[in-house]
């Protein structure tokens, strides 16, 4: 039972490079999330999806962008990484509207 | 404008107490609400949730109550035990309208002395 699995767990980037984070998730769930835990500032969302193909913007959108090809993943993409984006990074699924959140371990992330 | 509030950083709590924590939120149009338990590098993990229509959930040592006319919610944890020691987030939806977003808190950090 893997659930939700994100990739890779641990990213040091310097200013201005480029990267992505996947998320898997093998529970055939509809909706998924990708949030930002910084110190002092909770879980903040950054973009959702709520089926393959389709995407949505979060509280704190700018500087990334997602993509969910298939359904069972949903990627996080930094184009020009900034060390304001040094965070730790949760993925979550849900089966529909009405279904809790399911997260993975996270992804820590450092921009130089 | 942060619209989940969870105004106590850290709470501590003598073991074998009632713990208390206190969520309050500022968009009436939300209409589910839930409660993670976080442990440090690891993923937040569901603990219990209510729907609007309801004022009282109860799940074992867990019970959330709501109330809408203050827009607060609190979970209570009876007796608390070691393993409770967690950061503790709300996390709110409006699921009438559609809107799919989940919004957390900022979390609050339970302490439980032995």
């Amino acid at each position: 039972n893997a659930g939700v699995t994100q990739t890779p767990k641990f990213r040091v980037l310097k200013t201005g490079q480029s990267m992505t984070l996947l998320c898997a998730q093998d529970m055939n769930h509809e909706y998924m999330y990708w949030y930002r835990q910084d110190p002092g500032m909770g879980l903040r969302l950054i973009h959702y999806s709520v089926g393959e193909g389709t995407t949505a913007k979060g509280e704190v959108p700018d500087g990334y962008n997602v993509s969910r090809l298939k359904k069972q993943n949903f990627l996080l993409g930094l184009e020009s990484a900034a060390p304001s984006q040094t965070s730790v990074y949760f993925c979550a699924s849900r089966a529909g509207g009405f279904g809790e959140l399911f997260f993975g371990e996270g992804s820590r992330l450092t921009v130089l | 404008d942060q619209q989940v509030k969870q105004n106590s950083p850290s709470l501590s709590v003598q073991e074998g107490r009632i713990s208390i924590l206190n969520c309050d939120y500022t968009n009436s149009m939300f209409d589910y609400f839930l409660w993670y338990k976080k442990y440090p590098a690891e993923g937040p993990t569901f603990l219990i949730s209510i729907s609007s229509i309801k004022d009282k959930n109860e799940d074992g040592r867990f019970t959330v109550f709501l109330n809408k006319s203050a827009k607060h919610l609190s979970l209570h944890i009876v007796p608390s035990q070691p393993g409770d020691s967690a950061v503790y987030f709300c996390a709110a939806s409006n699921r009438g309208l559609g809107d799919d977003k989940i919004i957390f808190g900022k979390g609050t950090r339970l302490h439980i002395l032995p």
